[in-house]
């Protein structure tokens, strides 16, 4: 079946602006999180959706970064007044379910951001 | 921190050669996950291990867990060139906020042909 998908595969924007961007998880996944990737770097936990709870919002750098999930599906990580150093690739990933023993993530192939 | 952290950060090996990544991490787990990176982009799962366990195989991967050290190693044996990226193990720890898994840098694995 179809992976996590994820839109654009690159954005490039300039300083001030305000970007989008969209995950599409694994159809049935109740648990979607949004993660965060400078170059050479790790990934930083950004934000966490599952099912209709609260998302848990604790990773978000800043109150410029926001997202939302509509009917439990589609996420859109939106990232106002951009600046330099939130230029990252922006992952993002699904699971079955949290709660479930394995919490095995599958991921999408991220966007690519650059900020100018 | 509670970050996981792998070490080497970088390895070169021959093709053939086996490669060993090392990860530790500070507070108890549930489990340890092991993934993979081409080129910067999206992560592929690799292996689970969780905490009751000890050892487990995957084809030509091995990754054992020792919980008193709180250390997992990742190894792959008879390498090949297709092996190179990026190795990250995600820890997902026990308690409160348990969902999350948390990665660590990294290893960068290139194999020679």
């Amino acid at each position: 079946g179809a992976g996590v998908s994820q839109s654009p595969s690159n954005k490039v924007t300039e300083k001030g602006k305000d970007v989008e961007l969209r995950c599409d998880p694994i159809s049935g996944h109740t648990a979607l999180y949004w993660y965060r990737q400078s170059l050479g770097q790790g990934l930083e936990f950004l934000i966490y959706f599952q099912g209709n709870s609260a998302p848990d919002k604790s990773g978000l750098p800043s109150d410029r970064f926001s997202a939302e999930r509509t009917g439990g599906s589609v996420s859109t990580l939106t990232i106002q007044r951009t600046q330099q150093e939130d230029s990252a690739v922006y992952l993002c990933a699904s699971s079955p379910r949290a709660s479930s023993g394995s919490n095995e993530q599958f991921f999408g192939p991220g966007t690519r951001l650059t900020v100018l | 921190s509670q970050q996981g952290e792998e070490d080497p950060q970088a390895l070169s090996i021959q093709e053939g050669e086996n490669a060993t990544m090392n990860c530790s991490y500070k507070t108890s787990i549930n489990n340890l996950q092991w993934y993979r990176q081409n080129s910067g982009r999206g992560l592929v799962h690799l292996i689970l291990i969780r905490s009751n366990e000890r050892e487990k195989h995957s084809g030509r991967l091995r990754v054992t867990l020792d919980t008193s050290k709180k250390s997992s190693s990742l190894l792959i044996t008879a390498s090949r060139a297709a092996d190179t990226a990026s190795y990250f193990c995600a820890r997902r720890y026990s308690g409160a906020g348990s969902y999350q898994l948390t990665f660590g840098k990294g290893t960068k694995l290139s194999v020679i042909p």
